[in-house]
C-alpha cells in the first residue's frame, strides 16, 4: 500500500458546485496532515492544515478520520480560479521534516 | 519578501553532460529540501539540511546526484553524468525551524535530460 494515496482526478465540476476529495494513508503513527495546491507548472504552497476537529477556511473545509486514515478536503461554491492539482500531505509529526505528498488530484472547474 | 530562488528555470542538455541546479532558500530560514517531481513519482524528498549539514539524503538516487550546502543562503544539486531518466521538475524548498511544517516551494528547475 502506498503511504500516500489519492484519486488522480481529473474532477471535472462546474463553477458553483461543491466537491470533495479524499486521501488515505498506510501510516497510523502519523501526526500532522496538510493540503497543498500546486497549479499548472507552478510550485505547490500551502492550502490548509488539518486537524483533528475538521477546520474550515472560506470555502474550504478539511477534515481527518483517524480510526479510517484519511483525510479530506471539501470545496463548496466553486471557482474557476480553483482549477489546480490539490495534494495530501501527511508527516509523522509537527515540525518533521518528512513530509510524505500524494500525487494529487486534479480539479477542472468548468465555465 | 524574496521566496525561494532556484536557477536556472529551465534546461535542456544531452546525456551524458553535467546539471548544477541552484537554490537560494528564503532569508532566515535554516532547513532546505530538495524534491524531484514527475508524473510517475511525484513529489520525491532527495535530500534534506539542516543549518547546512545533510541530514537526510536517503532520497538521492544514486552516486550520480549529489548535493552540497556550503552556506546558509545557497545550495546546489549536482547530476554528473546526466540521464533521459533524470528529466523533471527539481524544487527546492525551505523552512525555519520550529515553525511547524510549512515549507516554501521555489518556483522549480525544469530539466529536460536527450
Amino acid at each position: 500500500r502506498k503511504e500516500v494515496e489519492q484519486d488522480p482526478g481529473p474532477f471535472n465540476v462546474p463553477e458553483g458546485a461543491t466537491v470533495a476529495f479524499n486521501c488515505t494513508y498506510s501510516n497510523s503513527a502519523s501526526q500532522s496532515f496538510f493540503w497543498y495546491r500546486q497549479d499548472c507548472r507552478k510550485e505547490p504552497k500551502l492550502l490548509m492544515s488539518v486537524y483533528s476537529s475538521g477546520n474550515e477556511d472560506g470555502r474550504f473545509t478539511a477534515q481527518l478520520n483517524r480510526a479510517s486514515q484519511y483525510i479530506s478536503l471539501l470545496i463548496r461554491d466553486s471557482k474557476l480560479s480553483d482549477s489546480a492539482t490539490y495534494l495530501c500531505v501527511v508527516t509523522p509529526g509537527a515540525g518533521s521534516y518528512q513530509l510524505t505528498f500524494g500525487k494529487g488530484t486534479k480539479l477542472s472547474v468548468i465555465p | 519578501d524574496a521566496g525561494v530562488i532556484q536557477s536556472p528555470r529551465h534546461e535542456v542538455t544531452e546525456m551524458g553532460q553535467e546539471v548544477t541546479l541552484r537554490c537560494k532558500p528564503i532569508s532566515g530560514h535554516n532547513s532546505l529540501f530538495w524534491y524531484r517531481q514527475t508524473m510517475m513519482r511525484g513529489l520525491e524528498l532527495l535530500i534534506y539540511f539542516n543549518n547546512n549539514v545533510p541530514i537526510d539524503d536517503s532520497g538521492m538516487p544514486e552516486d550520480r546526484f549529489s548535493a552540497k550546502m556550503p552556506n546558509a543562503s545557497f545550495s546546489t544539486l549536482k547530476i554528473q553524468p546526466s540521464e533521459p531518466r533524470d528529466s523533471a521538475v527539481y524544487f527546492c524548498a525551505s523552512r525555519r525551524t520550529g515553525s511547524g511544517n510549512t515549507i516554501y516551494f521555489g518556483e522549480g528547475s525544469w530539466l529536460t535530460v536527450v
